[in-house]
Order: structure tokens, then C-alpha cells, then sequence
């Protein structure tokens, strides 16, 4: 089975700090995602990448960073955290081939509360 | 621009009823559409997905879905609910004019809670 694994089920961080979210999948997909989903808003997507060392903003890319310098992981990073960015963040991850009709596998999910 | 949306933030259905969550979307050209379902404290999983062909798509746990393209719609059905089956559906669509710009677009998810 794939597994996209997510470092932290909970973070609880300080407004200001640097924050940093790893997500490692193990069955080579070229693609990864990062989505935040907060309730009536549904998934939001924040970057993607298709392939090592490239990214894609999504629709809410302000205030965050990523960084995949290797295939089979991908970084969220929050540059200086906000208390508007306490949420749920999933990670995911999908072949490239098919032109995007392949399934995404997603992580757990980490729990993100900045105070 | 693609959008998707879900009418109903909730929908409560007796155990042994059929049960339907609704699904509506928008895209330029024709879609590629899926439906996942999350349980509580885990991330989303796969459900089904249409992509061509029978409008009809049977996917994982009993659930079918049924592409209208006339009304834009991609309702997800079950015969008969199970209380296994509460959890948060969502919706998803992306426009199949591919490129590495075109993302998957969710809905913003219908709460499913089915009473013994």
C-alpha cells in the first residue's frame, strides 16, 4: 500500500516562529500537494509539484514556502506563523501519468495550532 | 474556472436507507470527478472516480456515483447506509484540459451521519 507519512499528528507554535512540515511518500509519485482544510472551507490548495525542484503556487500560497529537493519528500514551511494559519494541513501525493486522472494519497493530516 | 460545490453541510439518513450526498461543478471543458471520504482523524481516501464511459462509476464500500452531465452533477449514492458509512464526503473535480497547472478542486465537504 502507499504510505504518505506526515513528521507531526499535533504542533502547537508561537506567532513569529518558523515552522516546518514534512511529508514523505514511498511509492516514487512524481506529484505532491500540500492543502490546509478548515471546516465550511473544505481543501484548500497551497503548492504542488510535479517533479524535484519544482513547485506551483496553488490558490492560498501567501505566507507559506516548499521545498522538494528530493522525490519522495516535500516541505511546507510557514516563514513567520500567524494565528490565522491554526489549521489542518494534508499532505498528498499521485503519479503524474494519465494526465490527471490519477488518485491522490493522502497523509493523516497535522494539526497545526499557532497561539 | 473550475468550482465544486456541495449544498448540503449535512445530511442524516437512517441505517438500511438509501442515502445521497449531492455534487455539483463547473469546468471549461469536460471534467475528471472524484469523491473521497475521511473518517474521523485520518486523512482523506479515495472512493471513486469518473473519468469516461458509463456514467455510472461503483467505487469502494457499496458507493456508486452518478455523472449528469446535463445538470453538472456527480451525486454520490448508497443503497442501503451503514453507520460504518458516517464520516466527511468530499467532492472533487479537475478540468481534463491537463496541464501541470490544472489542480484538483475539492468541495467543501458534506458532513454524513447515519442514526442506528
Amino acid at each position: 500500500d502507499v504510505k504518505v507519512t506526515q513528521s507531526s499528528r499535533y504542533l502547537v507554535k508561537r506567532t513569529g516562529e518558523k515552522v516546518f512540515l514534512e511529508c514523505v511518500q514511498d511509492m516514487d509519485h512524481e506529484n505532491m500537494f500540500w492543502y490546509r482544510q478548515d471546516p465550511g472551507l473544505g481543501l484548500r490548495l497551497i503548492y504542488f509539484s510535479y517533479d524535484v525542484k519544482m513547485k506551483e503556487k496553488g490558490d492560498i500560497p501567501e505566507g507559506y514556502s516548499v521545498s522538494r529537493e528530493k522525490k519522495e519528500r516535500f516541505s511546507l514551511i510557514l516563514e513567520s506563523a500567524s494565528t490565522n494559519q491554526t489549521s489542518m494541513y494534508l499532505c498528498a501525493s499521485s503519479f503524474a501519468r494519465r494526465q490527471g486522472t490519477e488518485k491522490l494519497f493522502f497523509g493523516s493530516g497535522t494539526q497545526l495550532s499557532v497561539l | 474556472a473550475q468550482s465544486v460545490a456541495q449544498p448540503e453541510d449535512q445530511v442524516n439518513v437512517a441505517e438500511g436507507n438509501p442515502l445521497t450526498v449531492k455534487c455539483t461543478y463547473s469546468v471549461s471543458g469536460n471534467p475528471y470527478l472524484f469523491w473521497y471520504v475521511q473518517y474521523p482523524n485520518r486523512g482523506l481516501q479515495f472512493l471513486l472516480k469518473y473519468i469516461t464511459g458509463d456514467n455510472l462509476v461503483k467505487g469502494s464500500y457499496g458507493f456508486e456515483a452518478e455523472f449528469n452531465k446535463s445538470q453538472t452533477s456527480f451525486h454520490l449514492k448508497k443503497p442501503s447506509a451503514l453507520v460504518s458509512d458516517s464520516a466527511l464526503y468530499f467532492c472533487a473535480v479537475r478540468d481534463r484540459v491537463y496541464s501541470s497547472a490544472s489542480k484538483i478542486i475539492f468541495g467543501s465537504g458534506t458532513r454524513l451521519s447515519i442514526r442506528p
